[in-house]
């Protein structure tokens, strides 16, 4: 168990819906990562946040926003979902943004857009 | 940018066979490197890494070194256990001036499956 926690596991929707996956950080970690695994793509860095504010873009669709709450939590927002949206996605946290560069994944939502 | 390749997979292996995962890199200043692992139904976890070059990473018998002339930090494992079966991916971190430092850029990954 990592201590990141990932909410939901699963969901499936339809295009054009919109939804949020949510991600509790290791207690103590400052620095979320967003990460989106997909078979075409493989792991692509979507977002980073630290202590609440951006602090680096990946290849994150505008459609996509995210945010990192006062007790750390991060939210990643999908609107106006594709099919080429579905894939896993991993949130990630670290203590800070300048460490050894070790990350500690959770487990994960999978998204499917029927 | 930075990139990572990995060696194509899938990887087949019957216990105890020695095991190789190669990985190749390009990036601007001065990398470091890691080895995460990916069980299945489970997220990435850390096997190993090096920060500088020359640096050799190890564990659960699991070896990289960290190969600035070849831009290469190839796994390498002595005898691989049924339990080793999961996915496997190269990744690099560059500190741009202390910012973005934790930013992972990863390889494709390599299936590894170990038959007993």
């Amino acid at each position: 168990d990592s201590g990141v926690t990932q909410t939901p596991k699963h969901l499936i929707t339809a295009t054009g819906q919109r939804v949020t996956l949510r991600c509790s950080p290791r207690s103590g970690d400052l620095s979320v990562y967003w990460y989106q695994q997909s078979l075409d793509q493989g792991l692509q860095f979507l977002i980073q946040y630290y202590n609440g504010e951006e602090r680096a873009k990946g290849n994150i669709l505008e459609r996509f926003s995210a945010q990192q709450f006062p007790d750390l939590h991060s939210e990643l927002n999908l609107s106006s979902l594709e099919l080429g949206d579905s894939a896993l996605y991993f949130c990630a946290s670290s203590v800070a943004p300048t460490d050894t560069g070790e990350l500690f994944f959770g487990e994960g939502s999978r998204l499917t857009v029927l | 940018g930075d990139s990572v390749t990995q060696m194509e997979g899938p990887v087949t292996l019957s216990e105890e066979a020695f095991l190789t995962i190669n990985c190749t890199y390009t990036a601007t200043g001065y990398p470091s490197l890691f080895w995460y692992v990916q069980y299945p139904g489970e997220g990435l976890q850390l096997l190993l890494k090096a920060t500088k070059a020359d640096d050799k990473g190890s564990n659960k018998g699991f070896e990289a070194t960290y190969r600035k002339e070849t831009t290469s930090f190839h796994l390498e494992k002595g005898s691989v256990q049924v339990s080793d079966s999961a996915v496997y991916f190269c990744a690099l971190a560059t500190n741009a001036g202390g910012t973005s430092y934790g930013k992972l850029t990863f390889g494709q990954g390599t299936i590894l499956t170990v038959h007993p």
